[in-house]
């Protein structure tokens, strides 16, 4: 059971190009979400799914796409990277209850120059 | 949704008990109160849950006052590893079979010093 599972770990981009942000869980959770965090600061929701081709946006969705083709894919896409993306992006899954726990990825440190 | 406020830091000495505040006073009744922590450079983990009664496990005790509208996360012997910042969060489970909807929000949480 490895979790939630984030690739890759570390990417440095150059403005303008594009990547997608892989995210896995094992859990077969209904929900993922995807979340940024700026240096001292919170979670910032992006984008979350309830289920297999549904998605919805966060707080900070512009300059990013999602997809929910299985449960246990969600991948974000950046189409065109500027540096006020960068960030560290976070993945998590959980359950439909509200009294279970959310699990989280390791993290994708990315920085866009 | 329902917010929170939590305190921005708050300082212990390792080996003492930390009581960390959060207030919800619009918190609903399906409303579940969850604490998660991020370590440094780690993603948030999970800590601990309750609805309406005081709750332990093995990294921590809940307590829910009587209106619910605020609550305290207990470490009962800080640690230098509990140096972390510490989440607040309401799940709201008005769904059917307590099920909640797909935003999970999180503020800005309390970053815990413990000192040695």
């Amino acid at each position: 059971n490895a979790g939630v599972t984030q690739t890759p770990k570390f990417q440095v981009l150059k403005t303008g190009q594009s990547m997608t942000l892989q995210c896995a869980q094992d859990m077969n959770h209904e929900y993922m979400s995807w979340y940024r965090q700026d240096p001292g600061m919170g979670l910032r929701l992006i984008h979350y799914s309830v289920g297999a081709g549904i998605t919805d946006q966060g707080e900070v969705p512009n300059g990013y796409n999602v997809s929910r083709s299985t449960t246990e894919d969600f991948p974000l896409r950046l189409l065109s990277a500027a540096p006020s993306q960068t960030s560290v992006y976070f993945c998590a899954s959980r359950t439909r209850h509200a009294n279970t726990e959310a699990f989280f990825g390791q993290g994708t440190r990315l920085t866009v120059v | 949704d329902a917010k929170t406020t939590q305190p921005n830091s708050m300082e212990s000495n390792e080996e003492e008990p930390v009581h960390l505040p959060c207030n919800h006073s619009t918190i609903s009744g399906t409303d579940y109160i969850h604490w998660y922590r991020q370590l440094p450079s780690q993603g948030p983990e999970y800590v601990i849950h309750g609805l309406t009664s005081n709750v332990n496990n093995r990294m921590a005790s809940l307590a829910i006052a009587e209106d619910r509208k605020s609550s305290t996360l207990i470490l009962h012997r800080a640690t230098l590893r509990d140096a972390a910042v510490y989440y607040c969060i309401l799940r709201d489970g008005r769904g059917a079979g307590g099920t909640s909807y797909g935003k999970l929000t999180f503020g800005q949480g309390t970053i815990l010093t413990v000192h040695p």
